[in-house]
């Protein structure tokens, strides 16, 4: 079955700590996204990227970093550097043309102890 | 720019009757237009899609929307609401302008279903 799989499920971050969210996608498509979505919203762009070894910051990049080293896989590490790092993390993946559509992962829900 | 507002947070409707979910936009080009559905601590799931083809977009479990230019609406409609319809529904825009296919979402609107 072809798809976008995320893990952990859950994800629990000690002060200090860095922590890697896992996606991977067996779509074979070129572009991939992070998403956060906090409680009664929206979701908001934090990076992206259109091809492999290329990314841009989305529009909340600040304490997050990502790479792109494979087509099927793009982590996102929340660095300490994120104060508020608690909400729920998306992934997606298009074939990368413009306004294709978005396929979304079942997303990892990060929590501060 | 482009953005996106759901005019109602939350619905409430009976099961059996017609569901209403309203969306509008800006945009400065020909935008696509998204409705997608959460399912509580689930990913989200394409209902449909409008890309300047017919402007009546059928999409999956009885869900349809009318893209109106004139209006600068794409809203969401279904004739007869099931208990399985109870979730979280997000319009969304992209803009031929946007590089990167970016996406800008609605807040949502959270839909309840009563037996």
């Amino acid at each position: 079955d072809g798809g976008i799989t995320q893990s952990p499920k859950y994800l629990f971050r000690k002060e200090g700590q860095n922590v890697t969210l896992s996606c991977e996608q067996n779509l074979n498509h070129d572009a991939m996204y992070w998403y956060r979505q906090d409680p009664g919203q929206g979701l908001r762009l934090i990076y992206y990227s259109q091809i492999v070894n290329d990314f841009q910051k989305g529009d909340i990049a600040e304490g997050y970093s990502v790479s792109r080293e494979k087509k099927e896989s793009f982590p996102l590490t929340v660095t300490s550097a994120q104060k508020n790092p608690t909400a729920f993390y998306l992934c997606a993946s298009s074939m990368g043309q413009m306004r294709e559509t978005q396929y979304f992962g079942p997303g990892t829900r990060l929590l501060v102890l | 720019a482009q953005s996106v507002t759901q005019l109602d947070s939350h619905v409430s409707v009976s099961e059996g009757t017609p569901v209403l979910l309203r969306c509008n936009y800006s945009s400065s080009y020909s935008p696509s237009l998204f409705w997608y559905v959460q399912h509580p601590n689930k990913g989200l799931q394409l209902l449909l899609k409008y890309t300047s083809a017919a402007t009546l977009v059928k999409g999956i479990n009885g869900f349809e929307a009318e893209f109106k230019k004139s209006e600068t609406s794409f809203h969401l409609t279904k004739p007869s609401a099931h208990m399985s319809d109870a979730a979280e529904y997000f319009c969304v825009v992209s803009d031929r302008g946007a590089a990167g296919n970016k996406l800008t979402f609605g807040g949502g609107t959270r839909v309840l279903v009563k037996p």
